[in-house]
């Protein structure tokens, strides 16, 4: 079964604006990554946050991490079209086995 | 360098045939993956080697099997492929320890008709 499940599981929005997606998982972590996947590609990493950090900055990404409510969110800040992809946040299991929730679709529209 | 490279990129089988999916790395990574994409189910973990001449299940292992031929490389089969077995195909590699994340191939997109 899929640690991870990330809400919505879509999301569209104007260039410009900010885009926030959000994860849950099962089990506790000792860290949790985000991936991008472009259109036909395979999956870029684009930021970890470790279970004693509650929010991280890598550009225009911002990652929080609440691991009493066992979630995460990711913030894109002013989208540009570049941003259209599918994003996925990934956990780590005792047994080196990395899970990714379902992803959500984003559409940066120009 | 390379980085994770899947071949073949796209294939169509008739139910019952076989065939292998190839991948290799050059970065030196212990640890490869295969995962399967599938529309609204994210990636499932197929096989995995935490490093070579080490196999182990994922979630979802029952039609496949594996091999680490070597550090670099590691291969699916697929020995009798059934509808169910289309979807997209991804290999990934890891270096445990020196980082957390993975690097993935490209992907295969395989139909079985």
């Amino acid at each position: 079964s899929q640690q991870g499940e990330e809400d919505p599981q879509a999301l569209s929005i104007q260039e410009g604006e900010n885009a926030t997606m959000n994860c849950s998982y099962k089990t506790s972590i000792n860290n949790l990554q985000w991936y991008r996947q472009n259109s036909g590609r395979g999956l870029v990493h684009l930021i970890l946050i470790r279970s004693n950090e509650r929010e991280k900055h890598s550009g225009r990404l911002r990652v929080t991490l609440d691991t009493s409510k066992k979630s995460s969110s990711l913030l894109i800040t002013a989208s540009r079209a570049a941003d259209t992809a599918s994003y996925f946040c990934a956990t780590w299991s005792n047994d080196y086995k990395l899970s990714f929730g379902a992803g959500t679709t984003v559409t940066v529209r120009a | 360098n390379a980085g994770v490279t899947q071949t073949p990129k796209f294939q169509v089988l008739k139910t019952g045939q076989s065939m292998t999916l190839q991948c290799a790395q050059d970065m030196n990574h212990n640890s490869m993956y295969w995962y399967r994409q599938d529309p609204g189910m994210g990636l499932r973990l197929i096989y995995y080697s935490a490093s070579e001449g080490t196999t182990d299940k994922g979630e979802v292992p029952n039609g496949y099997n594996v091999s680490r031929l070597n550090k670099r490389e590691f291969s699916l089969r697929l020995e009798s492929a059934a509808p169910s077995q289309t979807s997209v195909y991804f290999c990934a590699s890891i270096s445990r320890g020196a980082s957390e994340k993975l690097f993935f191939g490209s992907g295969t997109q395989l139909s079985v008709l």
